[in-house]
């Protein structure tokens, strides 16, 4: 059964790093996202991309984050100078529009020291 | 906008036993709902999806949900729970015309005891 794959499991960082989270979607899928779930709070939406392009994205993400599918598998979040607050669960997700069910990826456990 | 409340916590049943994880709603658009399950360390798996048509729909491992438009319910059901049914369970709602961007509830976490 296809799925949804994440690279690193785990990153530990200090505080100002630069990150790159890594997920290869589903392949045939054409809309992709990243959730991000703070520890003992809810999952929570940050960014939706179509077509090479950023369709929707969450008050969190900020100019801090990016988002980019360099080939026609990966897509990636960066997080250009990363804080205490950003340390939590990333999580990639696909899916097939118009029904928006997402298929997640296992997700990365981000920890900023 | 879209918010979701999942009422209950945390839910301990014996196995065996029946459950309900409630799930209540708000939009000013219309919605799709879903129920996914998360299992420790491991990633969000769709449990089932109303989409339209019959309120009742049934998903995977035995679990279904109805969904009330009058109450904006999507309450999660399974009349016999085993131990591996312990994970948490979040309910989420994803607008019509913006499919993919979900709202989540904090979640329910459902321990299945012995």
């Amino acid at each position: 059964e296809p799925e949804v794959t994440q690279t690193p499991s785990h990153q530990v960082t200090q505080m100002g790093q630069e990150v790159i989270l890594r997920c290869v979607p589903i392949s045939n899928h054409l809309y992709f996202y990243w959730y991000r779930q703070i520890l003992g709070q809810k999952v929570e939406f940050l960014v939706s991309f179509y077509n090479n392009e950023i369709s929707e994205k969450s008050e969190i993400f900020d100019d801090q984050f990016s988002v980019e599918r360099p080939d026609g598998s990966n897509f990636t979040l960066k997080i250009r100078s990363t804080k205490l607050e950003d340390s939590a669960m990333y999580f990639c997700a696909s899916g097939v529009r118009p029904t928006g069910e997402l298929f997640f990826g296992e997700g990365s456990r981000l920890t900023v020291l | 906008a879209q918010s979701v409340t999942q009422l209950d916590s945390q839910v301990p049943v014996f196995e065996e036993a029946p459950v309900e994880l409630r799930c209540n709603y708000s939009s000013s658009v219309s919605v799709y709902l879903f129920w996914y399950v998360q299992y420790p360390n491991q990633g969000l798996q769709l449990l089932l999806k109303y989409l339209s048509g019959s309120t009742l729909v049934k998903g995977i491992n035995g679990f279904e949900a109805e969904f009330n438009k009058s109450q904006t319910s999507f309450h999660l059901r399974k009349p016999s729970v085993h131990i591996s049914d312990t994970a948490e369970y979040f309910c989420a709602v994803s607008p019509k015309t913006n499919a993919g961007k979900s709202t989540f509830g904090d979640g329910t976490t459902l321990t299945v005891k012995p």
